[in-house]
């Protein structure tokens, strides 16, 4: 069985600061992706990445960089220099491949809390 | 482009009555899928549509919960009678194709409170 684990429930960060926001998974599956989303007050998901398990670069998108490392099964969210905007509740995810289609496993998300 | 919306935003309901939300897709996906969240567990799969068929229903939690998706456009999703524990934020996703590779996309979700 898939499983996502993010251990922190929530952080608490003055802005600018950089803060790392872990996701940790557990799959038998070879091939897989990893996702992570964003769920600000407003309260829609909004999509942030997708990484598959063949691609371990890390990546990096403005202030955003995700690690994934497959040694430790994990895929870590990094912001730097925080901003308010960037309070939300942030979800990593792991696609399961079911008879050729995909389901979305959830981690129970962290609550990031960027305060002026 | 549209994104996936969701109706409605909310919903106070008391034990034993009926709900039905709403979720309409991007336009052009075939694959709609709906979650729920119950307060402080993870984000759970509940059932994924193509077009109008449903592919897989396994996460549907009992036969209280009925889905369709009429004509392959919109869903909807009856809990009928609810109860307390039916209490949570069911989201809807959609996605252009069902693999693991096809990025879903979410709606805002609809919560849902049973009294």
């Amino acid at each position: 069985a898939q499983k996502v684990t993010q251990a922190q429930t929530e952080i608490s960060v003055v802005e600018k600061e950089d803060v790392t926001l872990d996701c940790v998974y557990e799959t038998r599956d070879t091939t897989y992706y990893l996702f992570w989303y964003k769920q600000p007050p407003s309260g829609e998901l909004v999509f942030l990445i997708r990484r598959n398990s063949f691609d371990e670069q890390n990546e990096i998108s403005g202030r955003y960089s995700w690690n994934f490392q497959k040694s430790t099964s994990s895929f870590n969210f990094t912001i730097t220099a925080s901003q308010v905007v960037d309070s939300a509740v942030y979800f990593c995810a792991l696609s399961e491949a079911n008879s050729g289609y995909s389901t979305l496993t959830f981690g129970k998300g962290t609550m990031l809390l960027v305060s002026p | 482009e549209a994104g996936v919306t969701q109706f409605p935003s909310h919903s106070v309901i008391e034990k034993g009555q009926t709900v039905t939300l709403r979720c309409d897709p991007i336009s052009g996906h075939d694959n709609l899928y709906w979650y729920r969240r119950v307060m402080g567990k993870e984000i759970k799969f509940l059932l994924h549509f193509v077009k109008e068929s449903k592919q897989d229903e396994s996460g549907m939690p009992n036969n209280r919960f009925l889905a369709e998706r009429t004509g392959g456009t919109y869903s909807t999703l009856k809990v009928q009678p609810a109860e307390l524990e039916d209490s949570g934020v069911y989201f809807c996703a959609s996605s252009q194709g069902g693999s693991m590779t096809d990025t879903q996309y979410f709606g805002p979700g609809t919560r849902l409170t049973v009294l």
